[in-house]
């Protein structure tokens, strides 16, 4: 039982860096989501797919881009890292439209920038 | 104004007793959602427990409950007979509904569980 996949589970990067975080479910989930989260903070949403083809940005998307590549997968892409973008980001994936299911996570990837 | 408050940093609890970790939410939604994750040292997040704004009973998953008190808009995570894998960070999230419509999880800044033996 696989669940959500994320890659790499850690990276370095230079300041002006580029860099895609990979994710992929396979439970034939609808809705996929990116978090960072940050000491103190809690998670925080940073762009979402309700479902194959659509996205949408969250509450903190500045900086970021994402794709969903098809059903299974969905990348958030850092097109120029900063320092304050240092942060573990975790996927996510969930039925669409069952309100009492939870949202099912990877295991984080672990980003520092320099 | 934050949604979600848990104000509870860190707790300490002896190993086989129980402990409430709280969870208050701020939302005008009438149909809303409650969950509870943990997350252990090793980083993943894993699912707890889940309480619907509808339910007429507190939910229960094994040794966790949830003390649920909506008018008191409380959603508190009891974790019975506490042992010593129990120890990790707690967090208490809302679903929201967004203005497109679809739903999101807003999550509380966390509590850090510690057992001791």
């Amino acid at each position: 039982n696989a669940g959500v996949t994320q890659t790499p589970k850690f990276q370095v990067l230079k300041t002006g860096q580029s860099m895609t975080l990979q994710c992929a479910q396979d439970m034939n989930h609808n809705s996929m989501y990116w978090y960072r989260q940050d000491p103190g903070m809690g998670l925080r949403l940073i762009y979402y797919s309700a479902s194959e083809g659509t996205t949408d940005k969250g509450e903190v998307p500045n900086g970021y881009n994402v794709s969903r590549l098809n059903k299974r997968e969905f990348s958030l892409r850092l097109e120029s890292a900063a320092p304050s973008q240092t942060s573990v980001y975790f996927c996510a994936s969930s039925e669409r439209d069952k309100r009492n299911q939870p949202q099912h996570f990877g295991d984080g990837t672990r980003l520092s920038i320099l | 104004a934050q949604k979600i408050t848990q104000t509870q940093p860190g707790m300490f609890v002896q190993e086989k007793e129980a402990v409430t970790l709280d969870c208050t939410y701020d939302t005008s939604d009438p149909s809303y959602g409650l969950f509870w994750y943990k997350q252990p040292s090793s980083g993943e997040m894993i699912f707890l427990i889940y309480q619907g704004s509808y339910d007429q009973q507190n939910a229960t998953e094994g040794r966790y409950s949830l003390n649920f008190q909506k008018a008191r808009k409380s959603a508190n995570l009891v974790i019975s007979a506490s042992q010593l894998g129990d120890s990790a960070m707690y967090f208490c999230a809302m679903r929201e509904l967004m203005n497109t419509g679809f739903q999101k999880l807003v999550f509380g800044t966390g509590t850090r569980l510690l057992v001791s033996p």
